[in-house]
């Protein structure tokens, strides 16, 4: 079945480093690619997101590319801020799905002035 | 446009009871998700509503039902509580497209059951 695996956390980091969170999944056909983001308290906020193979999705300083071949949308920040702690979640969804996302299971991320 | 609102957003309820969440989608979407959200099991699908009907279902038991009206507001219910019941539980909602559409989620509602 379709699955979305992140690596765990939590990942802590100093201001102005660089970010990478990783990210895999398995899926048959094209899924959509997409990158949440969970604030203390708070739901999901919508990212990044990418809808087919190459696509590079971005936001707030925030990158991931759709690469197929080796079924990955690695999130990447060239200089995280403190504002930037939070947990991150890679999501698909699979076409003719109806809406349906299935979620990695979450990276906690802790930034340090 | 005001975003996704979801009511209430705290509820603490006991082994036995039912509850009933409601969220309101963005203005001119038509299709409502709900999913549920515990330390253990992350993030999980309950189901999707689109112009008042169920298209797509996760694997929860019978007590989780949902439902949605002609405005697209949408409500779910659990009954007969557990314990392992007491979770985050997100509404999200997206445009008119059948699928990979963006979902936009609500704040959440955070059931306690004791």
């Amino acid at each position: 079945g379709n699955s979305v695996t992140q690596m765990e956390g939590p990942v802590t980091l100093s201001e102005e480093a660089f970010l990478t969170i990783n990210c895999t999944y398995t899926a048959t056909g094209y899924p959509s690619l997409f990158w949440y983001v969970q604030y203390p308290g708070e739901g999901l906020q919508l990212l990044l997101k990418a809808t087919k193979a190459d696509d590079k999705g971005s936001n707030k300083g925030f990158e991931a590319t759709y690469r197929k071949e080796t079924t990955s949308f690695h999130l990447e920040k060239g200089s995280v801020q403190v504002s930037d702690s939070a947990v991150y979640f890679c999501a698909l969804e699979h076409s003719g799905g109806y809406n349906k996302l299935i979620f990695g299971a979450g990276t906690r991320l802790a930034v340090h002035p | 446009k005001a975003g996704v609102t979801q009511t209430p957003r705290y509820l603490i309820k006991t082994r036995g009871q039912q509850v009933t969440l409601s969220c309101s989608p963005i203005s001119g979407h038509r299709s409502v998700s709900w999913y549920q959200q515990t330390p253990g099991q992350g993030l999980q699908f309950l189901f999707e509503y689109f112009s008042e009907t169920q298209r797509n279902k996760g694997n929860f038991p019978g007590r989780f039902s949902g439902r949605q009206f002609s405005n697209s507001r949408s409500e779910m219910n659990v009954s007969t509580l557990e314990l392992g019941d007491s979770a985050l539980y997100l509404c999200a909602s997206s445009g008119d497209f059948p699928y990979q559409e963006t979902q936009y989620f609500g704040p959440g509602t955070r059931l306690l059951v004791l």
